[in-house]
């Protein structure tokens, strides 16, 4: 079954370094999202990709916080200087229609600790 | 404000026997439900979506239940085996588009014992 994968799964980075977070959606879905969970809280929007721009981001997703589709399957996710409380899982995910009524895959998630 | 409620926010329960875990929520208008099952460290993975439409959809040994009228909604869970224990988010869409316009409730953690 086609499944939404990331890389790395956990990665350890000092404060103020650049991270970039790796998914390749599903091969024949339009949308892609970023989502964040901090340990213990409920998961949280950061940005909606369509048509190889951002459709949509929250106000989490700040000057710091920027997406790529390099290539027809990669879809990045870089924080440009890693701040303490960006210590969360991301998780990137993707449908098939729009985010209302398509059903979003959720990859395995990437865990970032920021020390 | 669009809100999504969740309870219990834990449950402990013995293999085998059945659980309802409940689901209110303020979003309007109102487009679907979703519920997802999390596994520890992992991503979401979706159970199922209910439209306003949509009483009752099972989904093997899940059955979700919506009322529109009261924007409650429940999942029960039937002969509960070792590997159900995960976390399970409801997740309310509006109808205006958008992925901001998804509001995810912060989830029951259940566990199941021997």
């Amino acid at each position: 079954e086609p499944e939404v994968t990331q890389t790395p799964s956990h990665q350890v980075t000092q404060m103020g370094q650049e991270v970039i977070l790796r998914c390749v959606p599903i091969s024949n879905h339009l949308y892609f999202y970023w989502y964040r969970q901090i340990l213990g809280q409920k998961v949280e929007f950061l940005v909606s990709f369509y048509n190889n721009e951002i459709s949509e981001k929250s106000e989490i997703f700040d000057d710091q916080f920027s997406v790529e589709r390099p290539d027809g399957s990669n879809f990045t996710l870089k924080i440009r200087s890693t701040k303490l409380e960006d210590s969360a899982m991301y998780f990137c995910a993707s449908s098939k229609q729009g985010p209302n009524t398509g059903e979003l895959f959720f990859g395995e998630g990437s865990r970032l600790t920021v020390l | 404000k669009n809100q999504v409620e969740q309870s219990p926010q834990s449950l402990i329960i013995l293999e085998g026997k059945n659980c309802t875990l409940q689901c209110n929520y303020t979003v309007s208008p109102f487009s679907n439900l979703r519920w997802y099952k999390q596994d520890t460290g992992r991503g979401p993975v979706s159970l199922t979506i209910m439209t306003f439409s949509e009483n009752t959809k099972s989904n093997g040994r899940y059955t979700a239940t919506l009322d529109a009228d009261t924007k409650q909604s429940s999942l029960h869970i039937t002969a509960s085996q070792l590997s159900d224990s995960a976390s399970y988010i409801c997740v309310v869409s509006e109808t205006q588009t958008g992925a901001n316009n998804l509001f995810f409730g912060t989830g029951t953690r259940l566990t199941v014992i021997p």
